[in-house]
């Protein structure tokens, strides 16, 4: 079975350009996490969503992210516009169910705003 | 405070060396706890769940101590490929974060030759 499938694996972007990051979650996965990881702040929680509803965004920095999952096998991260400070590594994950059970992350990706 | 706190290492050990790392979390309500491994520039994977008595997994075990909200990782007889950073996730099934894993900022192990 495929993991979660991240796209691109890489970006670079120059500062006030939109960026758009793309996930598949593993079929037959009911909820799909966004998170960040940077050196200073580790790996942090962005937005989950549970049977494709947004169930906790209060880890989304700014208004210029913005998350979207139109359907069980596809979601979006925004940025618009992009700034130097975004730049870490992007990691989707799935999981089963909400509540307490194993994540499986995606490659992530890394994103540098220039 | 934070949810999950770590003693970021990093810890530097000869092969066949047992080390232990320790993790702390905030929330008493807390019900489920996880060791997850992350290998450098790549994504975090499950290493183990911490179960209330104690688990054990070959060279690995993981310990629960609810009173004190500490959790902890023994590897013994260290391989250099254990080398990586080790994080401690937990997750507190009540209100809002339900379904939302908190993680620590991660234990970095070396194992050298």
């Amino acid at each position: 079975d495929a993991g979660v499938i991240q796209s691109p694996r890489h970006e670079v972007t120059e500062m006030g350009q939109e960026v758009t990051l793309r996930c598949k979650p593993i079929s037959g996965h009911n909820s799909l996490f966004w998170y960040r990881q940077t050196m200073m702040r580790g790996l942090e929680l962005l937005i989950y969503f549970n049977n494709n509803v947004p169930i906790d965004d209060s880890g989304m920095p700014e208004d210029r992210f913005s998350a979207k999952m139109p359907n069980a096998s596809f979601s979006t991260l925004k940025i618009q516009p992009s700034e130097p400070r975004d730049s870490a590594v992007y990691f989707c994950a799935s999981s089963r169910e909400a509540g307490g059970v194993e994540q499986y992350f995606g490659p992530g990706t890394r994103l540098t705003v220039t | 405070r934070k949810e999950v706190e770590q003693d970021p290492g990093p810890f530097n050990v000869p092969e066949g060396a047992t080390v232990a790392f320790n993790c702390t979390y905030s929330n008493s309500a807390s019900q489920s706890f996880f060791w997850y491994r992350q290998d450098c520039r790549k994504e975090p994977k499950l290493l183990m769940s911490v179960y209330s008595s104690g688990n054990e997994d070959g060279r690995f075990t993981a310990q629960l101590n609810r009173a004190s909200q500490y959790i902890s990782l023994l590897i013994r007889d260290s391989k250099l490929s254990d080398s990586a950073t080790y994080l401690c996730v937990v997750n507190p099934t009540f209100g809002s974060t339900l379904g939302r894993l908190y993680f620590g900022r991660g234990t970095q192990l070396t194992v050298w030759p």
